[in-house]
């Protein structure tokens, strides 16, 4: 069975400063891939970035970057000089394998962002 | 191009009563799929839909059905209500069904049993 764990439950930076959020992964299948998603109070999910267990470089989508570390089985979310709209909740998810072509999603239990002025 | 809306906003019923969600997909998209986000958790997969079929389905009781409907809008029917049903449900418009970046999800209704 696939696991995600986020040991973060809420972390705090300040504007324009950089942040890591934590996301260990746990499958036993070689080909997966990893999402990052942001969650604003409105409660809509918003897809960020995707990483897939063959591409050899990490993701990066403008100021979002993924930080692969295979061997340890971690996908980390590195945000970039941080604005006081990135304040959100922030959820790692994997791709379900019994799912077959379908996309369909894994979630940890997130962490809460807060920027600070 | 209309994001993907769901109604109602906010419900309150009683145990063992039943539910209708609903949600209406993006033009065009032929594909939907229901998500229970209970608080302080991520969200769980409760079953898709395509072209008014159900196209898979998470580990949850068959009192938790849906439908979609010929203009790919989709309903989340609950019955016999439990408290633990209270949460977050939210419905994701699909384009593409084996890409993430192709999932359009909407604001939610938040549900609550008493």
């Amino acid at each position: 069975a696939q696991k995600i764990t986020q040991t973060q439950p809420g972390m705090f930076v300040q504007e324009k400063e950089a942040v890591t959020l934590d996301c260990t992964y746990d499958t036993s299948d070689q080909s997966y891939g990893l999402f990052w998603y942001k969650q604003p109070s409105s409660g809509e999910m918003i897809f960020l970035i995707y990483q897939g267990s063959y591409d050899e470089q990490n993701a990066t989508e403008g100021r979002y970057s993924l930080n692969f570390q295979k061997a340890r089985k971690s996908a980390n979310l590195v945000i970039s000089a941080s604005q006081l709209g990135d304040s959100a909740m922030y959820f790692c998810a994997m791709r379900d394998p019994r799912s077959g072509g379908s996309y369909i999603p894994t979630f940890g239990r997130g962490t809460s962002l807060i920027v600070h002025p | 191009e209309t994001g993907v809306t769901q109604s109602p906003t906010h419900l309150i019923k009683t145990r063992g009563q039943q539910v209708t969600l609903r949600c209406s997909s993006q033009s065009g998209h032929n594909t939907v799929s229901w998500y229970q986000q209970a608080l302080g958790q991520g969200p769980q997969f409760i079953f898709q839909y395509y072209r008014e079929e159900e196209n898979g389905r998470g580990n949850f009781p068959p009192r938790f059905s849906g439908l979609q409907f010929p203009n790919y809008s989709s309903e989340l029917n609950v019955n016999a209500l439990e408290l633990d049903d209270s949460a977050l449900y939210l419905c994701a418009s699909i384009s593409d069904p084996r890409n993430a970046n192709e999932q359009f999800f909407g604001p939610g209704t938040r549900l609550t049993v008493l």
